[in-house]
C-alpha cells in the first residue's frame, strides 16, 4: 500500500524559512513524479511544485518561484520542500502527493505551515 | 497558465438522485489529461476519474466522467451519504497544474 507520510509544519514568522518532508513507503518511489499542493485554510487546492523521477525536472507556480525549492533523495525515500522568505499568503496545509506521471494518484495526510507574528 | 472553472459552486441534493459537476478549461487540455477528485473535511484529496472518464481503482462505478477539450462533466448517479462532500477537477497536461476551485455537494 502506497504510503506518504508529511511533517514538517509549524508556525514561522514572516520572512522565515520551513522545510518540510516526506517519508514514502510501499511503492517504488524512484519512479514517480512527486509533488506539493497545499491549501489554504477554507480555500480550495493549488498546486505548488513537482521534482522528475531522477530530480533532473523541477517545475514551481509562479507565486512561489526563488523561494521554495523542491528536492528528492531516492535512496531514503524521502521528498523535501525548502521554503524560504515565507510570507502570510503561504499560510496552508501542504501535501505530499506522487503518480507515475504529472496525474497525482497518492497523497499525504498534510502538514500545516501557518505564518505569522 | 490553464484555468479551470467548476460550476455549480454548491450543488444541494438529496441521497439516490444524479449528480452532474461541470469542469470547463481556459484553453484545450491536451490528451484529455484532466482528473477528480473528492475530498472530505479533514482529510486529503481522493483521485476518482482520470484521463477525463477512466475510473480510478477503488472508486465506485456510480462516479462517471465525461468531456474533452475544454469541458468535462463527473456524474454520480444514486448519490450515497457517503458522497457528499467537495470535488476538484485538475488538469495535468501542462505546467502550472491546476485546479478549480471546487464543487460542494450538499445534502438537501
Amino acid at each position: 500500500e502506497v504510503q506518504l507520510v508529511d511533517s514538517g509544519g509549524g508556525l514561522v514568522q514572516p520572512g522565515g524559512s520551513l522545510r518540510l518532508s516526506c517519508a514514502a513507503s510501499g511503492f517504488s518511489f524512484s519512479t514517480y513524479w512527486m509533488n506539493w499542493v497545499r491549501q489554504a485554510p477554507g480555500k480550495g487546492l493549488e498546486w505548488v511544485a513537482n521534482i522528475k523521477q531522477d530530480g533532473s525536472g523541477k517545475y514551481y507556480v509562479d507565486s512561489v518561484k526563488g523561494r521554495f525549492i523542491i528536492s528528492r533523495d531516492n535512496a531514503q525515500n524521502s521528498l523535501y520542500l525548502q521554503m524560504n522568505s515565507l510570507r502570510a499568503e503561504d499560510t496552508a496545509v501542504y501535501y505530499c502527493a506522487g503518480g507515475p506521471g504529472w496525474l497525482i494518484t497518492s497523497w499525504g495526510q498534510g502538514t500545516l505551515v501557518t505564518v505569522s507574528s | 497558465e490553464i484555468v479551470l472553472t467548476q460550476s455549480p459552486g454548491t450543488l444541494s441534493l438529496s441521497p439516490g438522485e444524479r449528480a452532474t459537476l461541470s469542469c470547463r478549461a481556459s484553453q484545450s487540455v491536451a490528451k484529455n489529461y484532466l482528473a477528480w477528485y473528492q475530498q472530505k473535511p479533514g482529510q486529503a484529496p481522493r483521485l476518482l476519474i482520470y484521463d477525463a472518464s477512466t475510473t480510478a481503482t477503488g472508486c465506485p462505478d456510480r462516479f462517471s466522467g465525461s468531456g474533452s477539450g475544454t469541458d468535462f462533466t463527473l456524474t454520480i448517479s444514486g448519490l450515497e451519504p457517503e458522497d457528499f462532500a467537495v470535488y476538484y477537477c485538475q488538469q495535468y497536461a501542462t505546467s502550472p497544474l491546476t485546479f478549480g476551485q471546487g464543487t460542494q455537494l450538499e445534502i438537501k
